[in-house]
């Protein structure tokens, strides 16, 4: 496609519910990040996907929270038993290869509250 | 580790004025330097990149930014503010020493008054 795209947009999930976010990113980017934003801060790293392989998860908060890349091309992230420190937006992104000079081009984001 | 600094969380210029955005950074390696512009409720826009070669970096809607390895900066300009300008800005660091991905700072919200 023309860009990442998010889904949903926007979520609100009880505490204590698993939510399921997904990523479709640009067609043919081997790269594929997942970062949290809270409200009035900068995105912080989650997890990397290269192809369907996740080299890096250093920045999961919490067990609960898993990511996936089964066929190299869609990404779900999941976190099970959400609690209110969990609201974000959720952000995607993805590049066309590794090299770290590569552009990194995100999606619109997933707005995930908790009550 | 690699670190980026955006020491102002607030600039507010005049509409036709220059405008200047902070970021200085932190890495081991040599730094490849990104700038991004989010607008509300909106993802993250790329507006340019240094990774090698000239100093000076031009990108989207006339931003341009500085490379200064001596003063460990990429300050983000333009000649003339527009009040469309006004979003929130956000420098970013990779560092080929560590890990791959993009390392944010805070953010600066510019506000172009008209």
């Amino acid at each position: 496609g023309a860009g990442v795209s998010q889904s949903p947009r926007y979520k609100v999930a009880k505490r204590g519910q698993d939510v399921a976010l997904r990523c479709d990113p640009i067609s043919g980017h081997v790269s594929l990040f997942w970062y949290q934003q809270a409200l009035g801060q900068g995105p912080e790293f989650l997890t990397y996907f290269q192809n369907e392989a996740q080299l890096d998860k250093s920045g999961l908060p919490s067990d609960r929270f898993f990511a996936e890349r089964p066929e190299g091309s869609v990404s779900t992230l999941k976190i099970q038993r959400t609690q209110q420190e969990d609201s974000a937006v959720y952000l995607c992104a993805s590049s066309l290869a590794p090299a770290f000079g590569n552009t990194i081009y995100f999606g619109e984001g997933s707005w995930l509250t908790v009550v | 580790a690699q670190s980026v600094a955006q020491p102002e969380d607030q600039v507010n210029v005049a509409e036709g004025n220059p405008l200047t955005v902070k970021c200085t950074y932190s890495v081991s390696g040599n730094p490849y330097l990104f700038w991004y512009v989010q607008y509300p409720n909106r993802g993250l826009q790329f507006l340019l990149k240094y990774i090698t070669g000239d100093n000076l970096v031009k990108g989207s809607y006339g931003f341009e930014a500085e490379f200064n390895k001596s003063q460990t900066s990429f300050h983000l300009k333009k000649p003339s503010a527009l009040v469309s300008d006004s979003a929130l800005y956000f420098c970013a660091v990779r560092d080929p020493a560590g890990a791959n991905n993009l390392f944010f700072g805070t953010g600066t919200r510019l506000t172009v008054i008209p």
